[in-house]
């Protein structure tokens, strides 16, 4: 089975902070993906990779940084947070030439900024 | 502008009773309709991918359908264990998801 691993399940940080969320898959997919859910707005996506030290902006990637230097993991970065981000933030991958149809999800952090 | 729209926000059920959720479009050039579950807390789980209209796909008491400007995903005889979101998304030039509908299966 594909497992997407997220490194915290729940994160209280204080607004200005630096925060780092790590996300790992073991299926050697080539595309990985981070969103955020909120409630009334959906599944939003902020970036997404294709492969190794490539990135493409999706809808809101105003105040985030992505990196992937492995090609199992991905990064999201928030530079300085602010309390419009606390959210729930969805890791996501999926194989090559299935851009869409079958992404595998990790569980989610649910960020909290003070 | 391609959008997507589910029908209704929330539903419940009593166990055994049979019902259909609602997932309507309008996208210039439909590439794939994935419908997804999510249980409260978790990420979504994949369940089906739709590319043409007449295509269905079943699962266990799971059955979705696809017309030119809608999807459903009939649940036959329900069972509490289904009770979570469901999330129909859409691939036009981008992916766009919807909103999700509740559903509530009480035993």
């Amino acid at each position: 089975d594909v497992k997407v691993t997220q490194s915290s399940r729940y994160l209280v940080k204080r607004t200005g902070e630096k925060v780092f969320l790590e996300c790992v898959q073991d299926m050697d997919h080539e595309n990985m993906f981070w969103y955020r859910q909120d409630p009334g707005l959906g599944l939003r996506l902020i970036y997404f990779s294709y492969d190794v030290k490539m990135k493409e902006k999706g809808d809101i990637p105003e105040g985030y940084s992505v990196s992937r230097e492995k090609k199992e993991r991905f990064s999201l970065i928030l530079e300085s947070a602010s309390t419009n981000q606390t959210s729930m933030y969805l890791c996501a991958s999926s194989n090559a030439g299935e851009y869409v149809e079958t992404q595998y999800f990790g569980p989610g952090t649910r960020l909290l900024v003070l | 502008e391609d959008q997507v729209t589910q029908s209704p926000e929330a539903l419940r059920l009593q166990e055994g009773e049979s019902s259909s959720l609602n997932c309507s479009y309008t996208v210039s050039g439909l590439r794939g309709l994935f419908w997804y579950r999510q249980d409260p807390g978790k990420g979504p789980e994949f369940l089906f991918t739709l590319y043409s209209a007449g295509e269905e796909k079943e699962k266990e008491r799971l059955k979705a359908t696809l017309t030119k400007k809608e999807s459903f995903l009939h649940i036959t005889a329900p069972k509490p264990e289904d009770s979570a979101t469901y999330l129909c998304a859409l691939r036009s030039r981008k992916l766009i998801w919807g909103l999700g509908t509740s559903l509530a299966v009480n035993p």
